[in-house]
């Protein structure tokens, strides 16, 4: 069974620009995550998407937004880019309970440096 | 504000020892928690989970144990291979579809 996939693995913006990156689940997967990882903090936790419906969000700024398409494959978005959002984007897919019993499954992450 | 803290950046251990990786949380309706591994370029992995009814559970030669009244848990690796060195992420769930990670620990092992 195929695993998670992100694409693309590496982006350069510049400030002001704004991003999408997409993350394909494993089959039969209907819960989507999106982490943020930067030096020091850890997995910082974005968004969570089942059956099209955003079940959670962490506490980051408006610019982030996220969707899940019908087929459980999700996209997330940053406008107007700043310096900090330079980090490693991850995507966990999961059966149903993200967080709980179901493990999440992470993607290699796409990583996306703003100049 | 981080809810789940692993205290130390770094551990080297000698293969063949033992790993004892530690996390400290401060959330009380935490009540489920996880460890991940994570190599360089790839993303992190499952390793082991523990829900709050227990104290301890074991898979092959990784250990996690829990102590809810210090807010406490730790990841035993026995005996520690080269294999191991990676970054070791604890993570915390309470029942609204999101984990809080660690900043997490980078383990070393030396031959």
């Amino acid at each position: 069974k195929a695993g998670v996939t992100q694409t693309p693995r590496y982006l350069i913006k510049t400030r002001g620009q704004q991003v999408t990156l997409s993350c394909s689940p494993i089959s039969g997967h209907r819960s989507v995550s999106w982490y943020q990882q930067t030096p020091g903090q850890g997995l910082q936790f974005l968004f969570e998407y089942f059956s099209e419906t955003q079940r959670n969000k962490g506490n980051f700024p408006g610019r982030f937004s996220g969707r899940q398409f019908s087929n459980s494959r999700s996209e997330m978005n940053v406008s107007t880019l700043e310096l900090g959002d330079s980090a490693l984007y991850l995507c966990a897919s999961s059966l149903e309970l993200a967080g709980r019993t179901d493990t999440q499954y992470f993607g290699p992450g796409t990583r996306l440096t703003v100049l | 504000d981080q809810q789940v803290k692993q205290n130390s950046p770094s551990l080297s251990v000698q293969e063949g020892r033992i790993s004892i990786l530690n996390c400290d949380y401060t959330n009380s309706m935490f009540d489920y928690f996880l460890w991940y591994k994570k190599y360089p370029a790839e993303g992190p992995t499952f390793l082991i989970s523990i829900s709050s009814i227990k104290d301890k559970n074991e898979d092959g030669r990784f250990t996690v144990f829990l102590n809810k009244s210090a807010k406490h848990l730790s990841l035993h690796i026995v005996p520690s291979q080269p294999g191991d060195s990676a970054v070791y992420f604890c993570a915390a769930s309470s029942d609204d579809y999101k984990l809080s990670f660690g900043a997490g620990t980078t383990v070393t092992v030396r031959a």
